[in-house]
């Protein structure tokens, strides 16, 4: 079976910081990946994929991940936060023979001024 | 290009009842996943449909059924209405199975 780690359900973060939210999966086969924002009281856009290729990936709102496929981990950075960065991040999986997403439990990023 | 669309937006049903939400999928789109979302929870997969087909379903029981139409929008329906039920239920639509799913602001589902 296929599962999805988010190591931190909650990440605290100063506006223009650094920020990293870690992803691990585990599968018996290859993976397609995902990441999703959730702002509140809405449904989940579409931040940046992974399918194949440069396994840097850059998505919307100045995100990038990077596909280690050794370490099964896909993390999400942005080099500075903004306020508006403020929701919860998911980080999702398509295993190549099924056609699902499989999701971890979520990322609550927070920025402060 | 319309996105995806959801209906209703929030829904309140008394245990014992059935429910019917509905989905219309992005333009081009002939694939519509469900999900259902627990208060602080990831989603969890319910069933995806491809040209009117069930093409996969999740570990819920069978009162969970859809239905999806000749111009790809889809029904969830979910009958004996439980208090672990209530959730945010998003759809989420894709040109094609296995490709990338845009999803819906949801239906937020309060059973008492």
């Amino acid at each position: 079976a296929q599962s999805v780690t988010q190591l931190d359900s909650q990440v605290p973060v100063f506006e223009e910081a650094p920020v990293e939210l870690r992803c691990n999966y585990s599968s018996s086969v290859s993976v397609y990946l995902f990441w999703y924002v959730q702002y509140p009281n809405q449904g989940l856009q579409l931040l940046l994929k992974y399918l194949s290729g440069s396994t840097l990936v850059k998505g919307i709102n100045g995100f990038e991940a990077e596909f280690n496929k050794s370490q099964t981990s896909f993390h999400l950075r942005k080099p500075s936060v903004h306020i508006s960065d403020t929701a919860e991040y998911f980080c999702a999986v398509i295993p190549y023979n099924t056609d699902k997403l499989i999701f971890g439990t979520g990322t609550r990023l927070q920025v402060f001024p | 290009e319309t996105g995806v669309t959801q209906s209703p937006t929030h829904l309140i049903k008394t245990r014992g009842q059935q429910v019917t939400l509905r989905c219309s999928s992005q333009s081009g789109h002939n694939t519509v996943s469900w999900y259902q979302q627990a208060l602080g929870q990831g989603p969890q997969f319910i069933f995806q449909y491809y040209r009117e087909e069930e093409n996969g379903r999740g570990n819920f029981p069978p009162r969970f059924s859809g239905l999806q139409f000749p111009n790809y929008s889809s029904e969830l329906n979910v009958n004996a209405l439980e208090l672990d039920d209530s959730a945010l239920y998003l759809c989420a639509s894709s040109p094609r199975t296995q490709e990338t799913q845009y999803f819906g602001p949801g239906t937020r589902l309060l059973v008492l």
